[in-house]
């Protein structure tokens, strides 16, 4: 079946360090979805990439989806003790009524101050 | 309200209590997923509504897990002789649409603990 890999699991980078976590689906992807978890919270919508080579950014974050949609990466410039958590890729399965996400596990995301 | 409502947050259950979860999802949104979140894992797909129909339910554990959203609002997640293997968050989520591009919007999630 459809899997989706993430890493790192973990990263851990001095306060104005970049950081990258990348993503690697084994099938083509309809779309993929990035997501944020802060510690003890749950899943919060950052940004959905739907075409081949689509770059987008917010603020200090920047999102790509690979050319082949099996691949995506997300790039933050200059962390921030803000940015700690868990950030997840998911990618979304193709046309139809049932648009199951299939998810990393995630990269966590530790900020020296 | 603003956003997905879930209760309770917290549930300790003794192994063989049955269980019964709530989701109150964005008002109008179509869309409604269960997930199951282990400690350190990712959310693990669970079933899907599209308004009161259950189209996919292929990630419930077993037969013991049953879900149902009967006028396609509120959902609720039942849990019958609760095992300890099934303590977890229970997350729910919704969105507008199939293929919207507002992705999910989770709650905060149920965390079940089976003793």
């Amino acid at each position: 079946g459809q899997q989706v890999m993430q890493i790192p699991q973990y990263q851990h980078v001095q306060e104005g360090e970049d950081f990258t976590t990348y993503c690697n689906s084994s099938t083509t992807l309809s779309n993929i979805q990035w997501y944020k978890q802060r510690p003890g919270g749950h899943p919060v919508f950052l940004i959905q990439l739907v075409k081949s080579g689509e770059v987008k950014k917010q603020k200090r974050l920047t999102f790509q989806f690979g050319e082949a949609k099996k691949n995506s990466s997300l790039h933050i410039t200059a962390t921030q003790t803000t940015d700690v958590g868990t950030y997840f890729c998911a990618g979304q399965e193709g046309a139809g009524n049932n648009r199951k996400l299939i998810w990393g596990l995630g990269t966590s995301l530790a900020v020296n101050p | 309200g603003a956003g997905v409502s879930q209760s309770p947050r917290y549930k300790v259950a003794k192994r063989g209590q049955d269980v019964a979860l709530r989701c109150d999802p964005i008002s109008g949104h179509v869309s409604l997923f269960w997930y199951q979140q282990a400690l350190g894992q990712g959310p693990e797909f669970l079933t899907y509504f599209q308004n009161e129909a259950q189209l996919d339910k292929s990630g419930l554990p077993s037969d013991r897990f049953f879900a149902e959203r009967p006028e396609g609002s509120v959902s609720t997640l039942k849990i019958q002789r609760t095992q300890q293997e099934d303590s977890a968050v229970y997350l729910c989520a919704s969105s507008l649409a199939p293929g919207s591009n507002y992705g999910y919007t989770f709650g905060s999630g149920t965390r079940l603990t089976v003793v």
